[in-house]
């Protein structure tokens, strides 16, 4: 069964990178058919779509955020990253790494403050 | 950028009730339309896909409809259980935009 984790930091400082990774069980990112994403929920607000990379490395950002944002791939420990610079408090969010449209990892909350 | 427009923002409905949300595309997106159910504090879970096709374990009174710009998702008859926001994801291409949800509550 197809699992997705995330994993980084809680805590940020404004201006700084967050970075996260998603690692990927029961299922292979190598060759697969999906693209592999990163979503975002500011606390009792609605999801937003960061961004998303296939296995050959080829990606797609959401324009608000794609100045800021860098997903990218290592098939072989069957991961995917999200590096998003000079954060603020607005970036202050639950972060979802999800496999296409249909299995979500179980979000990670990531707090922007000094 | 296709931007998409849910509505109503929320609802309150009685139990057994059949309930309605629309989803509008601003541009064609075909059938790629996915619909989710989040339940507070849990992860969103896929319910319909391709705009009307049921995901694997999603109760038979959940049922989507629509292409092009138009999509509808439908709660046959309101549980308690199905208090809950829903959202609306377009996927023909990037950007997948999401909705703004719509909250649904039990009258």
């Amino acid at each position: 069964q197809l699992q997705l984790q995330e994993s980084g930091p809680g805590l940020v400082k404004p201006s700084e990178t967050l970075s996260l990774t998603c690692t990927v069980s029961g299922g292979s990112i190598s060759g697969s058919i999906y693209y592999w994403g990163w979503i975002r929920q500011p606390p009792g607000k609605g999801l937003e779509w960061i961004g998303h990379i296939y296995h050959s490395g080829g990606t797609n950002y959401n324009p608000s955020l794609k100045s800021r944002v860098t997903i990218s791939v290592d098939t072989s420990k069957n991961q995917f990253s999200l590096k998003l610079s000079s954060v603020t408090a607005a970036d202050t969010a639950v972060y979802y790494c999800a496999r296409g449209v249909g299995t979500w990892g179980q979000g990670t909350l990531v707090t922007v403050s000094s | 950028d296709i931007q998409m427009t849910q509505s109503p923002s929320s609802l309150s409905a009685s139990v057994g009730d059949r309930v309605t949300i629309t989803c509008r595309a601003s541009q064609g997106i075909s059938n790629y339309l996915a619909w989710y159910q989040q339940k507070p504090g849990k992860v969103p879970k896929l319910l319909i896909y391709s705009a009307s096709t049921l995901q694997s374990g999603v109760p038979s009174r959940f049922s989507g409809s629509g292409s092009g710009t138009d999509f509808t998702l439908t709660i046959s008859s309101l549980q308690p259980e199905d208090v809950a926001a829903y959202y609306c994801q377009k996927y023909n291409s990037a950007p997948w935009t999401f909705g703004q949800g719509t909250k649904v509550e039990i009258k």
